[in-house]
């Protein structure tokens, strides 16, 4: 029943790895999100994504990349990762940018 | 870019006592929002604003959107210990493309007085 899922809850990796992580959501909804929270707790949009726009922050590394297979999956690959990636990613969704769900959280620990 | 100021940025609460936090903007918004976040988890909606004036309640919460639009304050009342996390506004101008992405306040964090 869960409304919008991430897996993994926890990534621990080194430097310079590539990684993904996925995100689905049951809703129905036709606008996906990725936000980052840092460690003091400050959420930041990083993407929002419908199967019409990909809205990118500027302030985020082309590093980081939205996939989306269909309209229910939106995930996030992070190339060559670096120390400052370290935080919790959370994926959301809503109706063309209505109230947000949000998911559980990613936690990235990148060593 | 635009930013939100919430405050207070923390406060203990007794059983019993009732909550205010409230958000400032220097732009106008279309909808206001207030989540809770606990530990180790997502956001989670508590109450959608979605007109300048409105006040809406959620069981022992109360918030209003500001007529001005540039505001938005968040009332709990009769504090349990289970209301202990942090509270997020967070601000939409719009609908559609990047005016539907959420600008977040920087929290407020609710503990319990020792």
């Amino acid at each position: 029943d869960t409304a919008v899922s991430q897996t993994p809850k926890y990534l621990v990796t080194q430097m310079g790895n590539d990684k993904s992580i996925k995100c689905e959501q049951n809703l129905g909804h036709d606008t996906m999100y990725w936000y980052k929270q840092d460690s003091k707790k400050f959420l930041k949009i990083m993407f929002s994504y419908n199967n019409k726009e990909l809205i990118i922050n500027e302030t985020v590394p082309n590093r980081f990349s939205p996939k989306s297979p269909d309209k229910a999956h939106l995930n996030l690959h992070i190339n060559s990762l670096e120390l400052g990636d370290s935080a919790v990613y959370f994926c959301a969704s809503s109706h063309s940018g209505g109230a947000k769900n949000f998911g559980p959280g990613t936690r990235l620990t990148v060593t | 870019g635009q930013q939100l100021n919430q405050s207070p940025q923390s406060m203990f609460i007794q059983e019993g006592e009732d909550v205010s936090m409230n958000c400032t903007s220097s732009s106008i918004f279309n909808t206001w929002l207030w989540y809770k976040q606990d530990p180790g988890e997502g956001p989670v909606l508590l109450i959608a604003l979605y007109k300048a004036g409105e006040l809406t309640s959620n069981g022992r919460l109360t918030a209003q959107f500001g007529i001005t639009r540039k505001d938005s304050f968040l009332n709990i009342s009769a504090s349990i210990p289970s209301d202990v996390g942090i509270y997020f506004c967070a601000g939409q101008e719009g609908y559609g493309g990047s005016q539907g992405n959420l600008i977040f306040g920087k929290g407020t964090k609710l503990s319990v007085k020792p």
